[in-house]
C-alpha cells in the first residue's frame, strides 16, 4: 500500500526559502514508473497544481517555475519541495500526490497535506 | 482565479439528483481528460471520477461524470448527507509549456 506523507516547518520568513519533504512508503520513488506531484491549496481557496518529478526529469507550473524546485531522494525514499522567495501568498496546505505521467491530473494517494504560513 | 469555472456552491436535499458544471477551453478540456476530487472537512482530496466518466473501485455507482466539447458535468444520485464536502475538477493544460489546472471547487450542501 501506497503512503504519503509531508513533512517541514509551519512558519517561513517572507523572502525565505520554503522546504518541505515528502516521504514515500510502498513503492521506490523511482520504481514503478510512477510521477509525483505537488499541489497547494491557499485557505479556502482551491487547488494549484505546483509541478512533478519523475527520476530527475521535473515539470513545474509556469507561474511558479522562476522559484521552485522538486528533487528526489531515492534513498531516503522522499520528495522535495523547495520555493524560494516566498510572500505570503505562498501560504497554503501543501500535498504530494502520486501520478501516472507528467501531463496526467489522476492523482492519487495524496499526503494528508501540511500546511505552511508565511509571516515574520 | 482559477482556470477551470465551476460554480461555488450547490445544494439538494438527500435522495435528490445534483450536477455540478465545469467549464474550460480549447487548451485544456477541450483536448484533455477531465477528473473530480471529493474534498471532505480537513482532508486532502480524493479522486472520484477519472477519464471524464470513469470511477475508481471503491466509488458508489452514484456519481457519475460526462464530457462535451470545453465542459464537463459531475452527477450525484440519491445524494446522501455524507456527500457534503467541496468538489475540484482537473485536467492538463496545454498552453504555454503546460499545467495541471484545477477549477475553483464547488461547496455541496445537503440541505
Amino acid at each position: 500500500q501506497v503512503q504519503l506523507q509531508e513533512s517541514g516547518p509551519g512558519l517561513v520568513k517572507p523572502s525565505q526559502t520554503l522546504s518541505l519533504t515528502c516521504t514515500v512508503s510502498g513503492v521506490s520513488v523511482t520504481g514503478g514508473g510512477y510521477y509525483w506531484t505537488w499541489i497547494r491549496q491557499h485557505p479556502g481557496k482551491g487547488l494549484e497544481w505546483i509541478g512533478n518529478i519523475y527520476h530527475s526529469e521535473t515539470y513545474y507550473n509556469p507561474s511558479l517555475k522562476s522559484r521552485v524546485t522538486i528533487s528526489a531522494d531515492t534513498s531516503k525514499g522522499q520528495i522535495s519541495l523547495k520555493l524560494t522567495s516566498v510572500t505570503a501568498a505562498d501560504t497554503a496546505v501543501y500535498y504530494c500526490a502520486r501520478t501516472l505521467t507528467h501531463r496526467d491530473t489522476w492523482f492519487g494517494p495524496w499526503g494528508q497535506g501540511t500546511l505552511v504560513t508565511v509571516s515574520s | 482565479q482559477s482556470v477551470l469555472t465551476q460554480p461555488p456552491s450547490a445544494s439538494g436535499t438527500p435522495g435528490q439528483r445534483v450536477t455540478i458544471s465545469c467549464s474550460g477551453s480549447s487548451s485544456n478540456i477541450g483536448r484533455n481528460d477531465v477528473y473530480w476530487y471529493q474534498q471532505l472537512p480537513g482532508m486532502a482530496p480524493k479522486l472520484l471520477i477519472y477519464d471524464n466518466n470513469r470511477r475508481p473501485s471503491g466509488v458508489p455507482d452514484r456519481f457519475s461524470g460526462s464530457k462535451s466539447g470545453t465542459s464537463a458535468s459531475l452527477a450525484i444520485s440519491g445524494l446522501r448527507s455524507e456527500d457534503e464536502a467541496d468538489y475540484y475538477c482537473a485536467a492538463w493544460d496545454d498552453s504555454l509549456s503546460g499545467s495541471g489546472v484545477f477549477g475553483g471547487g464547488t461547496r455541496l450542501t445537503v440541505l
